[in-house]
């Protein structure tokens, strides 16, 4: 079966500095989005992004978060100035065309310190 | 915002055993809806869909969707240790965005 494929699994960081969380969907989809769960909570949306674009995003994602899709392939969320409380598991995960599987990555496990 | 609502349990059931997770969405215009299985530490994996009243079994799994009550409700039956996870309701809206749950802990004990 086609994968979401995450870079890094882990990342630690300390609080202030930047990171990018790197995503790479499967190849043919056409919806792309950033989730996110702190330890013990529930699976939380960030954003959304189709055609080159975001199509929508939550409360959470604000002006510290920025998501791009460079290339073609790879899909990423960046966090401009990481706080304590950005700690958390973030999830990539894609949709196709005409479908309503989420396909989910693995995921990055972010500590900040 | 729209909710998705569930127990949060933790739920334990023996070995054997059916295991009854419920889920409510505020959402009238929902016409999907999804139960994820996620194990600790990993991704949510999507283990049934239903779209239509009433119920749609696959294997051990059945999911129950009631849209007059908003109440979708996944049953496992003969329940193995192995089902031990958390079970995620999701109900997409306009723009393909997916609301989740809180997810339920089952603990099938042996």
């Amino acid at each position: 079966e086609p994968e979401v494929t995450q870079t890094p699994s882990h990342q630690v960081t300390q609080m202030g500095q930047e990171v990018i969380l790197r995503c790479v969907p499967i190849s043919n989809h056409l919806y792309f989005y950033w989730y996110r769960q702190i330890l013990g909570q529930k699976v939380e949306f960030l954003v959304s992004f189709y055609n080159n674009e975001i199509s929508e995003k939550s409360e959470i994602f604000d002006d510290q978060f920025s998501v791009e899709r460079p290339d073609g392939s790879n899909f990423t969320l960046k966090i401009r100035s990481t706080k304590l409380e950005d700690s958390a598991m973030y999830f990539c995960a894609s949709l196709g065309q005409g479908a309503l599987k989420l396909f989910f990555g693995s995921g990055t496990q972010l500590s900040v310190l | 915002q729209k909710e998705v609502e569930q127990n949060s349990g933790p739920l334990s059931v023996p070995e054997g055993a059916i295991a009854s997770l419920n889920c409510t969405y505020s959402d009238r215009g929902s016409q999907s809806f999804f139960w994820y299985r996620q194990y600790s530490g990993k991704s949510p994996e999507l283990i049934m869909s239903i779209y239509s009243n009433g119920d749609k079994e696959d294997g051990r799994f059945t999911a129950q969707l009631n849209k007059a009550s908003q109440y979708v409700s996944l049953l496992i039956r003969d329940s193995q240790p192995s089902d031990s996870a958390t079970y995620l309701c999701a109900v997409p809206h306009t723009g393909n965005q997916f609301y989740f749950g809180t997810g339920t802990s089952l603990t099938v004990i042996p």
